[in-house]
């Protein structure tokens, strides 16, 4: 069974650039959450998506978005790239909530 | 709002000595409790979860945690580490009605022989 695939691994980008990251979750599951890692906050939630509808937000500002397909596979954009946006993001899927398969990240640096 | 506390941001241990790994959160609602490891430059993989029933979860690798609801804690206990466990361990709680994860800060574990 194919994991939680992201795509790009690594990604540098210019300060203002938007950028659109992807994530094809496992086979079967609709959830899709997207979390950034950064060494001075951690582990933070920015969105969940349930069949193509966003369930959930985090306190991330606009420039933050996403959006999921019919084929459950999400993106997330950033625009307006700020150099704190640099992070690992983070993908996760889940069939029902009770455990969440995360993929390798996509790391962002932005210069 | 739940949040999730561990206290130690990095345990040092010799190989093959065991290790307790802490972790306390508050929340005012149910809660599932989660248990994750991350290496380089990887993403996290699930280590153990309750939900629900028997208290002590045993996950993957060898790695137990027992839910403790009247001291909300949830601690990471291995009996014997190995150098290859040396690695971010986070901790992790879900409220049952709320698709999110709130994560704790992190615990590096450092196995040396």
């Amino acid at each position: 069974k194919a994991g939680v695939t992201q795509t790009p691994r690594y990604l540098i980008k210019t300060r203002g650039q938007q950028v659109t990251l992807s994530c094809s979750p496992i086979s079967g599951h609709r959830s899709v959450s997207w979390y950034q890692q950064t060494p001075g906050q951690g582990l933070q939630f920015l969105f969940e998506y349930f069949s193509e509808t966003q369930r959930n937000k985090g306190n991330f500002p606009g420039r933050f978005s996403g959006r999921q397909f019919s084929n459950s596979r999400s993106e997330m954009n950033v625009s307006t790239l700020e150099l704190g946006d640099s992070a690992l993001y983070l993908c996760a899927s889940s069939l029902d909530g009770n455990g969440y398969t995360f993929g390798s990240g996509t790391r962002l640096t932005v210069v | 709002a739940q949040s999730v506390t561990q206290l130690d941001s990095q345990v040092p241990v010799f190989e093959e000595a065991p290790v307790e790994l802490r972790c306390n959160y508050s929340s005012s609602v149910s809660v599932y409790l989660f248990w994750y490891v991350q290496y380089p430059n990887q993403g996290l993989q699930l280590l153990l979860k309750y939900l629900s029933g028997s208290t002590l979860v045993k996950g993957i690798n060898g790695f137990e945690a027992e839910f403790n609801k009247s001291q909300t804690s949830f601690h990471l206990r291995k009996p014997s580490v190995h150098i290859s466990d040396t690695a971010e361990y986070f901790c992790a709680v879900r409220n049952t009605g709320f698709q999110k994860l709130v994560f704790g800060t992190g615990t590096r574990l450092l196995v040396s022989p």
